[in-house]
């Protein structure tokens, strides 16, 4: 079993849809990151949190520590977030990160 | 651009020919990790640098693969005697130390495929 588990593997909406996808992880963590990766390869940052919720824009991440779940929430879906959103949890004193396989979102218009 | 590069972006090799990838950290940052990703995968931990200092290797770094970051600046990922097995995209991002969490910022990755 790995030790990042995201679901759904892959997500296909129309766009404005709210869209939901849910991390689960089995090891104790630093912090847990939401990152977007585009083809080609590029990853970008879009939330490093430890506790709670934080939103930028149309993204809301959320973290329930107790039960070891994350989600992140797009709001109001646009064909640009077309992407694949991978979920990453740092450990340890180095902070290496341990990675989710990744959800693929396809958001047509 | 102050963003993490690394070069080259692409690299296609023959089997047991010797690479060597080049990245550039955020130039204040004293943290550079190294990650491969396979077609289809989340990234994998490859190994990590404070400043000069390698600290940390994974398993997955087999004695034919080395890395160094001379200086504390730029680091270099070497792969000998290449295989087909190493195709994947090598992924190097940095970070700053400070009290708090440690975001990490990715470099465009370099994409190995080897023939």
């Amino acid at each position: 079993k790995n030790e990042v588990e995201q679901s759904p593997q892959n997500l296909t909406a129309q766009e404005g849809e709210f869209i939901t996808i849910n991390c689960s992880y089995s090891v104790g963590i630093s912090a847990l990151h939401w990152l977007q990766q585009h083809p080609g390869g590029g990853i970008v940052s879009l939330f490093m949190l430890s506790s709670g919720k934080k939103k930028h824009g149309r993204l809301i991440a959320t973290i329930n520590i107790q039960e070891k779940h994350s989600s992140l929430h797009i709001t109001a879906s646009h064909p640009r977030d077309s992407a694949v959103y991978i979920c990453a949890v740092g450990q340890g004193g180095s902070e290496k990160l341990v990675f989710g396989k990744g959800t693929k979102l396809t958001v047509n218009p | 651009d102050t963003g993490v590069s690394q070069n080259p972006r692409h690299k296609i090799t023959k089997r047991g020919q010797n690479v060597t990838f080049r990245c550039d950290p955020i130039s204040e940052h004293n943290r550079l990790y190294w990650y491969r990703q396979t077609l289809g995968q989340g990234p994998e931990f490859l190994t990590y640098f404070q400043n000069e200092a390698q600290l940390e290797k994974s398993r997955l770094l087999s004695d034919r693969f080395s890395a160094e970051r001379p200086k504390g600046s730029f680091s270099t990922l070497e792969i000998q005697r290449t295989e087909q097995g190493d195709s994947a995209m090598y992924l190097c991002a940095s970070s700053l130390v400070e009290q708090g969490l440690y975001e990490q910022y990715f470099g465009p990755g370099t994409r190995l495929t080897v023939t």
